[in-house]
């Protein structure tokens, strides 16, 4: 099936910790994205890579790491996780110029 | 920011009826786009309009867009217990790679 998966789908962690979160697109689009969304279903663009370069970084902690290690992944990992970073985190990805944005399914992550 | 805002943020009608959500922003834009979200999933795309576009259909789906008001309509028309669901106007504005999601409104439709 083409997509945009990603995994894991639900991560319960503890302060402090460390995580990641991968997804993967092959639908072969250039432009790969992760947005946050709150408990109000808000949702606010973090990250968007263009075929592997960052190009949009929307004023995220840097204890947010995205990677980009070929064009159909976008990984993030989170560092010293906060309470305040639980929520559910979409991976999405977009073909070149202006078209829309194919989601994944989102990974609820809860920080106790 | 916040780019867009969605009014109402929560609709509920009768299966059969027509619904209508509407999306204002405040910056020139390339296009808008209506997504859905149902509970516990990703977004789907519904539908996009550009910026020189005034009105677009897909199937039971009636977009509107006014660049002079800065607003856009979505309308459902004979609505299904199935299009029960989050819907969220975005916009990507001029000059920018990324799209900025208005609030949502919650659809339900009762049988």
């Amino acid at each position: 099936d083409t997509a945009v998966s990603q995994t894991p789908k639900y991560l319960v962690t503890q302060m402090g910790n460390d995580k990641s979160i991968k997804c993967e697109q092959n639908l072969g689009h250039d432009t790969m994205y992760w947005y946050k969304q709150d408990s109000k279903k808000f949702l606010k663009i973090m990250f968007s890579y263009n075929n592997k370069e960052l190009i949009i970084n929307e004023t995220v902690p840097n204890r947010f790491s995205p990677k980009s290690p070929d064009k159909a992944h976008l990984n993030l990992h989170i560092n010293s996780l906060e309470l305040g970073d639980s929520a559910v985190y979409f991976c999405a990805s977009s073909p070149q110029g202006h078209y829309g944005y194919t989601f994944g399914s989102g990974t609820r992550l809860t920080v106790v | 920011s916040q780019q867009g805002e969605e009014d109402p943020q929560a609709l509920s009608i009768q299966e059969g009826e027509n619904a209508t959500m509407n999306c204002s922003y405040k910056t020139s834009i390339n296009n808008l786009q209506w997504y859905r979200q149902n509970s516990g999933r990703g977004l789907v795309h519904l539908i996009l309009i550009r910026s020189n576009e005034r009105e677009k259909h897909s199937g039971r789906l009636r977009v509107t867009l006014d660049t002079s008001k800065k607003s856009s309509s979505l309308l459902i028309t004979a609505s299904r217990a199935a299009d029960t669901a989050s819907y969220f106007c975005a916009t990507e504005r001029q000059g920018a790679q990324k799209l900025v999601f208005g609030q949502g409104t919650r659809l339900t439709i009762n049988p």
